[in-house]
C-alpha cells in the first residue's frame, strides 16, 4: 500500500521562484528519501533524511522532516527550467519491513 | 561506471507470450527490486530480493516471477502477459543497509496487446 503521499500533484512556477513539495506518510519511519524522475526515465536519488533529523540541505535542495506530523517537505530554491521533473518521496518503514514505499509524485514544471 | 541496466528498453508483445526483462547491476548490491509505474498510481513494488536465492513479494506480485541466481542479475518474468501488465517497469538496487539509496535502471516500457 502507498504510504507517502505528495502534495501538490502538480506545480507550475517561473524560473527563479522557489518550489515547495510536501509528503505525508502514515506509519513510523527509519528514513525518508526524495527522488527525481525526468519524463519516462529512471528515478535519481536526491536526498535522504533520517528520522532523528529535522532538516537537511544539498545544494539548492532543502528537506525538512516533522515526525510528529508525519510529514516532509522538499524545497528547491531559485528553480531552473532543468528542474522540471516529477518528484517522489519514499519512506523506509523499518520495523522488519524490507520495502521502500513510494508516493505518487509531484509533477513540477518550471517555465523559462 | 556504476549502473543498473535493463533490457529491453521497449517491448511490444501479445497476450500470453512469455517474456523476460533482464536487470543487471555492477555495484555488488545485495538488494534488488522491481517496480511498475502507472499513471496516477506512482511506483508499486512487484518483487524484491535481499540476496542470492532470497526473493519476496512486493505489493503487486500477481502475474510475475523473479529469480536471483547471481548477485548481479534479477530478471523479471511474465509467464503469460496480459494487457493489464502494460506499464513502465523499473529495476533498482542498493546495498543491504536498509536500502538507503536505491539506484534505478532506465526503465522498460512494455505494451501487451
Amino acid at each position: 500500500s502507498q504510504q507517502g503521499e505528495e502534495d501538490p500533484q502538480a506545480l507550475s512556477i517561473q524560473e527563479g521562484e522557489n518550489a515547495t513539495m510536501n509528503c505525508s506518510y502514515k506509519t513510523s519511519i527509519n528514513n525518508l528519501q526524495w527522488y527525481r524522475q525526468n519524463s519516462g526515465r529512471g528515478l535519481v536519488h536526491l536526498i535522504l533524511i533520517r528520522s532523528n533529523e529535522r532538516e537537511k540541505h544539498s545544494g539548492r535542495l532543502r528537506v525538512t522532516l516533522d515526525t510528529s506530523k508525519k510529514s516532509s517537505s522538499l524545497l528547491i530554491t531559485a528553480s531552473r527550467a532543468a528542474d522540471t521533473a516529477s518528484y517522489f518521496c519514499a519512506t523506509d518503514p523499518g520495523g522488519g519491513s524490507e520495502k521502500l514505499v513510494f508516493g505518487k509524485g509531484t509533477k513540477l514544471t518550471v517555465n523559462p | 561506471e556504476a549502473q543498473v541496466t535493463q533490457n529491453p528498453r521497449y517491448l511490444i508483445t501479445v497476450t500470453g507470450k512469455k517474456l523476460t526483462v533482464t536487470c543487471s547491476q555492477n555495484m555488488n548490491h545485495e538488494y534488488m527490486s522491481w517496480y511498475r509505474q502507472d499513471p496516477g498510481l506512482g511506483l508499486r513494488q512487484i518483487y524484491y530480493s535481499m540476496n542470492v536465492e532470497v526473493t519476496d513479494k512486493g505489493d503487486v506480485p500477481e502475474g510475475y516471477k523473479v529469480s536471483r541466481k547471481e548477485k548481479r542479475n534479477f530478471p523479471l518474468i511474465l509467464e503469460s502477459p496480459s494487457p493489464n501488465q502494460t506499464s513502465l517497469y523499473f529495476c533498482a538496487s542498493s546495498f543491504w543497509d536498509r536500502q538507503e539509496t536505491q539506484y534505478f535502471g532506465p526503465g522498460t516500457r512494455l505494451l501487451v496487446l
